[in-house]
């Protein structure tokens, strides 16, 4: 299967852990988000990757979260210090920009659970 | 502001016909989405629109007019299996997905 993979699928955390995600996007694809949804809620952007550059962070992204695409391939999400109110689903999808519609195609996501 | 305006949820009879409705204002558009994400996992792509019109796809066809900012997803012969909510996303100018809070569809027998 070469869809958009994240790993873990669940995490969860005691407050003020830092956690870290990981996502594979569709081989071929040259972006990749993230977004963060809960429940009830569609999908809230965080940030996108074009190769390996960052070009967009939320400006409502809070500090304690990074993230990083170094070789233009996978992706990792980190979360410093986590709240009670990170826990949310966390999304990554990817798409080929050039393609007519640049369509996202989103991994099954990560579910994070701060305790 | 950006705002994309869908019904939260939405009751339909196995075997019927249902449409959702999406109204959006977005600062530029490239297209309009419609995703489907059954509990607990990740939209799934249904259909996108550029131009105004009717796109159909099997049982699902979306439709898009650009000068009333609106648009629907509409499900024939429904199943069971229909019962997920249903996002609708536009592209923005800076090619940003808005997301609306979407649709959910309850199916009954």
């Amino acid at each position: 299967d070469t869809g958009v993979s994240q790993d873990p699928r669940h995490k969860i955390t005691k407050r003020g852990q830092n956690v870290t995600f990981r996502c594979d996007p569709i081989s071929e694809h040259n972006r990749l988000y993230w977004y963060r949804q809960t429940l009830g809620q569609g999908p809230e952007f965080l940030t996108y990757f074009q190769n390996e550059a960052q070009l967009e962070k939320s400006r409502l992204l809070s500090d304690r979260f990074s993230a990083e695409r170094p070789k233009g391939s996978f992706s990792t999400l980190e979360i410093q210090r986590t709240e009670q109110g990170d826990s949310a689903m966390y999304l990554c999808a990817s798409s080929l920009v050039g393609e007519a519609t640049d369509t996202q195609y989103f991994g099954p996501g990560t579910r994070l659970t701060v305790l | 502001g950006q705002n994309i305006d869908q019904p939260t949820e939405m009751t339909a009879t196995e075997g019927a016909i249902v449409q959702i409705n999406c109204t959006y204002q977005t600062s530029g558009f490239n297209g309009l989405f419609w995703y489907q994400q059954h509990a607990g996992e990740a939209p799934t792509f249904l259909s996108y629109n550029v131009l105004d019109g009717l796109e159909e796809k099997g049982r699902f066809s979306s439709f898009l007019s650009r000068s009333k900012g609106y648009s629907y997803l509409l499900l024939k012969e429904l199943q069971m299996k229909d019962s997920a909510s249903y996002l609708c996303a536009v592209l923005d100018s800076n090619y940003q997905l808005i997301w609306g809070a979407g649709t959910k569809l309850i199916i009954k027998p």
